[in-house]
């Protein structure tokens, strides 16, 4: 069954580093998605992406955060400059067409780790 | 924010019996509910979902029921098995309104499964 890949499954960065979290969504998807939990938090909605641009953004998602599709199959999430609360598991998502019942499929996650 | 709540943390349930896990809502703009199971180390999975045209939607052993009137919807799976031992999200979308995108979760109930 074609799932969502997502790397690295852990990330270590230092306070103030950049770090770019990477995802192959399914091929014939097109919304592609960020999700993130906070330990013993909620999953919450950062960003959704169609036609390479932002269809949607939560108030999460500030000037810190940036996602770019660079090619055909990559999506990727860019935090600028890693605050300590940042600290979460990221989860990818994608969806086939959009809708009313539309199903999102999650990648495994990264968890990022600021220190 | 709590707009999609899961009021129980945890349920055990013996093999073969039925397990019940509710979710509860605020935002009355929600008009379509997912509930997804998450095992350890992976991502979200979707299991079941229910338009709020309906009051209930059934998958093999799933069932979702949802009461409107009460902001309520409920997860029934019989017979249990030890592999539905997993945290189970309730989620929410507006599909109505221009953020059709973004799923609202509750923070989840972890089903075990007991053999």
């Amino acid at each position: 069954e074609p799932e969502v890949t997502q790397t690295p499954s852990h990330q270590v960065t230092q306070m103030g580093q950049e770090v770019i979290l990477r995802c192959v969504p399914i091929s014939n998807h097109l919304y592609f998605y960020w999700y993130r939990q906070i330990l013993g938090q909620k999953v919450e909605f950062l960003v959704s992406f169609y036609n390479n641009e932002i269809s949607e953004k939560s108030e999460i998602f500030d000037d810190q955060f940036s996602v770019e599709r660079p090619d055909g199959s990559n999506f990727t999430l860019k935090i600028r400059s890693t605050k300590l609360e940042d600290s979460a598991m990221y989860f990818c998502a994608s969806s086939e067409v959009p809708g009313y019942n539309e199903k999102l499929f999650f990648g495994s996650g990264t968890q990022l780790s600021v220190l | 924010d709590q707009q999609v709540k899961q009021n129980s943390p945890s349920l055990s349930v013996q093999e073969g019996r039925i397990s019940i896990l509710n979710c509860d809502y605020t935002n009355s703009m929600f008009d379509y509910f997912l509930w997804y199971k998450k095992y350890p180390a992976e991502g979200p999975t979707f299991l079941i979902s229910i338009s709020s045209i309906k009051d209930k939607n059934e998958d093999g052993r799933f069932t979702v029921f949802l009461n409107k009137s009460a902001k309520h919807l409920s997860l029934h799976i019989v017979p249990s098995q030890p592999g539905d031992s997993a945290v189970y999200f309730c989620a929410a979308r507006r599909v109505s309104s221009g953020s059709a995108r973004q799923l609202t979760f509750g923070s989840g109930t972890q089903l075990t499964v007991l053999p």
